[in-house]
C-alpha cells in the first residue's frame, strides 16, 4: 500500500537557524499538503501543493512538490520559538481520492 | 458549529468493554475523516465518509472498529472488545468537498486498562 516516510524524525536547531524536513511517497501523488501540531494540540493545515515542480511560500516557509510529484519538502528560514511543533506531510493517491496519508512527522525544537 | 467537536475528550475504559466516540463536524463539510495517533507518530488513516456512506474504509483495523454517519453530518467510531493496543488518539477532521484542507479537532484519547 501507499506509504509516506518522512526524514529526520527529530531537528533540534538553535533560533535563527534554518530547518528543513523531506517526504517522500511509495506512489505518485494527486497533491501533497502540510500540516503543522502544537505539543499537545492537533493537526492544522499550512499548505497544499498540486502541481507538478510547484514551490509556494509563506512568509519564511518554502514548500516544494517534486517534479515526479513523488517528494516534497518544507524548508523555515530563521527558525523562531513559534515554529515549535510537528511538521507533517500526508499524501492523496490519485485513484484513491479523499484518502490522505500521512507521514511519521518531524519534530522541531528551537532552543532560544 | 465553529469548529470540529469531539466528545468525549478523555475515556477511560477497561479490556474488553464497547467505546464509542463522536464527531460533529463543521456545518456544511461534506467529507469527514477518522484517523488515530499514537504517540509519536503521525494520523493514521481509519475510514472517510462522503455524505453519509463510507468512501474509503481501508483503514479500520479489525472488524472490532465500526463508524456510522446516518446523517451526513454527526459521525459516531464504535469500538467493539477493546484491547490495550486501540490505546490512542481519535483525530476526527472535516473538509468541504473531500479534497483540499483538513479540518481537526481536539481528538478523544482513548485509554484501556
Amino acid at each position: 500500500g501507499q506509504q509516506v516516510m518522512q526524514i529526520p524524525q527529530y531537528q533540534h536547531v538553535q533560533e535563527g537557524e534554518d530547518f528543513t524536513t523531506y517526504c517522500n511517497s511509495s506512489t505518485t501523488l494527486s497533491n501533497i499538503q502540510w500540516y503543522k501540531q502544537r505539543p499537545g494540540g492537533h493537526p492544522v493545515f499550512l499548505i497544499q501543493l498540486v502541481k507538478s515542480g510547484e514551490v509556494k511560500k509563506q512568509k519564511r516557509l518554502t514548500f516544494q512538490f517534486g517534479e515526479a510529484k513523488k517528494n516534497s519538502s518544507l524548508h523555515i528560514t530563521a527558525t523562531q520559538t513559534t515554529d515549535v511543533g510537528t511538521y507533517f506531510c500526508a499524501g492523496e493517491n490519485y485513484n484513491q481520492g479523499g484518502k490522505l496519508i500521512f507521514g511519521q512527522g518531524t519534530e522541531l525544537s528551537v532552543k532560544p | 458549529g465553529a469548529g470540529v467537536s469531539q466528545t468525549p475528550s478523555n475515556k477511560v475504559t477497561e479490556k474488553g468493554k464497547y467505546v464509542e466516540l463522536r464527531c460533529d463536524p463543521i456545518s456544511g463539510h461534506t467529507a469527514l475523516y477518522w484517523y488515530r495517533q499514537s504517540l509519536g507518530q503521525g494520523p493514521e488513516f481509519l475510514i472517510y465518509f462522503q455524505g453519509t456512506g463510507a468512501a474509503d474504509d481501508s483503514g479500520l483495523p479489525n472488524d472490532r472498529f465500526f463508524a456510522v454517519r446516518p446523517e451526513g453530518s454527526v459521525s459516531t467510531l464504535k469500538i467493539q472488545r477493546t484491547e490495550r493496543g486501540d490505546s490512542a488518539v481519535y483525530l476526527c477532521a472535516s473538509s468541504r468537498g473531500g479534497t483540499g484542507e483538513l479540518f481537526f479537532g481536539e481528538g478523544s484519547r482513548l485509554t484501556v486498562l
